[in-house]
């Protein structure tokens, strides 16, 4: 079964709305966690990594303000893409490093597909 | 610049072939090597790990590692038409749990 759940799996909003997406570890802790984004036959492109209570940490290129990323407990990371726009359109991915040892997993949620009207 | 290189493919393959799948990376800190396979419209998926020099094999796939040439490569016997994806090299340093992919490879498995 899925380790990385993440939550809508789909959503349409109109243009200049905020959408908040979640990604749950479900059976371990993930200190950090990272929000990808993937373009139609692009590859994963690596946003920001968030981390349990501190600030995320940004990719060159992401707007901090635009996409607000909150850690706030072990095993839930939130992105919220405020003021949405046509060119945000995109599918989210989160993902999680469950730990083992000196070694780590890496776990992808089931993605979130944003289209903005 | 940390890179994670993969010819994109697409390759085609007979089914009940063998399919090779070649990546390399430029980062000689790295430690750990995962190929994901992403079908379409859907997330990745792990397919294998491998953290040491040699072959590792899981069911119908190997995985290689030569850190010397700094090249990994997956191996699927007995290619199935399911085996239709795009397949993501990945590849960390285990310092900071980031993890830098290749753009994939698309692998057509012909009926």
């Amino acid at each position: 079964g899925a380790v990385v759940s993440q939550h809508p799996s789909r959503v349409i909003c109109k243009s200049g709305t905020s959408v908040k997406i979640e990604c749950r570890s479900l059976d371990f802790q993930a200190t950090t966690m990272f929000w990808y984004r993937q373009f139609p036959k692009q590859s994963l492109m690596l946003m920001a990594t968030s981390n349990e209570g501190s600030k995320a940490t940004y990719e060159q290129g992401v707007e901090k303000d635009k996409f607000l990323i909150n850690h706030a407990s072990l095993t839930l990371s939130t992105l919220t893409v405020t003021s949405a726009h046509p060119e945000d359109s995109s599918f989210y991915i989160c993902s999680a490093n469950r730990r083992r040892g000196t070694t780590g997993e890496l776990f992808f949620g089931e993605g979130s597909r944003l289209t903005v009207l | 610049q940390k890179e994670v290189e993969q010819n994109s493919g697409p390759l085609s393959v007979p089914e009940g072939a063998i399919a090779s799948l070649n990546c390399t990376y430029s980062d000689r800190g790295s430690q750990s090597f995962f190929w994901y396979r992403q079908y379409s419209g859907k997330s990745p998926e792990l397919i294998m790990f491998i953290y040491s020099n040699g072959d590792k094999e899981d069911g119908r796939f190997t995985a290689q590692l030569n850190k010397a040439s700094q090249y990994v490569s997956l191996l699927i016997r007995d290619s199935q038409p399911s085996d239709s994806a795009t397949y993501l090299c990945a590849v960390t340093n285990n310092r900071d749990d980031k993890i830098i992919f290749g753009k994939g490879t698309r692998l057509h498995i012909l009926p």
